[in-house]
């Protein structure tokens, strides 16, 4: 069975330039997850949707980042313009529900702003 | 709010040796408790959680937490370590089960 498969596995770009990182959860999980990981903040969770709803958007760091699930098998996180400080392994995550706390990772996109 | 310490950046034991890996936490309620295994290059790997129906949780790969209320703690345990085992863990809380927060981690190394 496919796991949550992100895109790309590593970009490497330059200040200002857009990001977008992509996202197809498992298939019959309603609940995807946006978390960050840098070695000086550890694991931050950006965003949550459930069933393609945005629920808690709190640690969404900037509004430059923006996220969107239009389906749900698809969601996209942007950088728009990116900057070095946003250079860090960007994990995507799925649940078959919201609270069941059992979270299935993406391997992430690791983002090397110039 | 929510949060978990994980005491120790790095533990390092020789294989067959026992692993203890500290967690405590903090929550206003009663909390799901979780422990997650990252290995290099890979996303989070889901040890075991505790949800309130027994104190002592058995998860995956011969590892078990006990959750103790009265010292905020969920300890993460091995009996006898492996090589394999080396990789980085992270103590994790939530209060609802939804949204989940996850310590700084602890780095496992095993010595041969």
């Amino acid at each position: 069975d496919a796991g949550v498969i992100q895109s790309p596995r590593h970009e490497v770009t330059e200040m200002g330039q857009e990001v977008t990182l992509r996202c197809k959860p498992i298939s019959g999980h309603n609940s995807l997850f946006w978390y960050r990981q840098t070695m000086m903040r550890g694991l931050e969770l950006l965003i949550y949707f459930n069933n393609n709803v945005p629920i808690d958007d709190s640690g969404m760091p900037e509004d430059r980042f923006s996220a969107k699930m239009p389906n749900a098998s698809f969601s996209t996180l942007k950088i728009q313009p990116s900057e070095p400080r946003d250079s860090a392994v960007y994990f995507c995550a799925s649940s078959f529900t919201l609270n069941t706390g059992e979270l299935f990772f993406g391997e992430g996109s690791r983002l090397t702003v110039l | 709010a929510q949060s978990v310490t994980q005491l120790g950046s790095h533990v390092s034991v020789s294989e067959g040796a026992l692993v203890l890996l500290r967690c405590n936490y903090s929550s206003s309620v009663p909390p799901y408790l979780f422990w997650y295994v990252q290995y290099p290059n890979q996303g989070l790997q889901l040890l075991l959680k505790y949800t309130s129906a027994a104190t002592l949780v058995k998860g995956i790969n011969g590892f078990e937490a006990e959750f103790k209320k009265s010292e905020t703690s969920f300890h993460l345990t091995k009996p006898s370590a492996h090589m394999s085992d080396a990789a980085e863990y992270f103590c994790a809380v939530s209060e609802s089960a939804s949204k989940i927060i996850f310590g700084s981690g602890t780095r496992l190394s095993i010595r041969p």
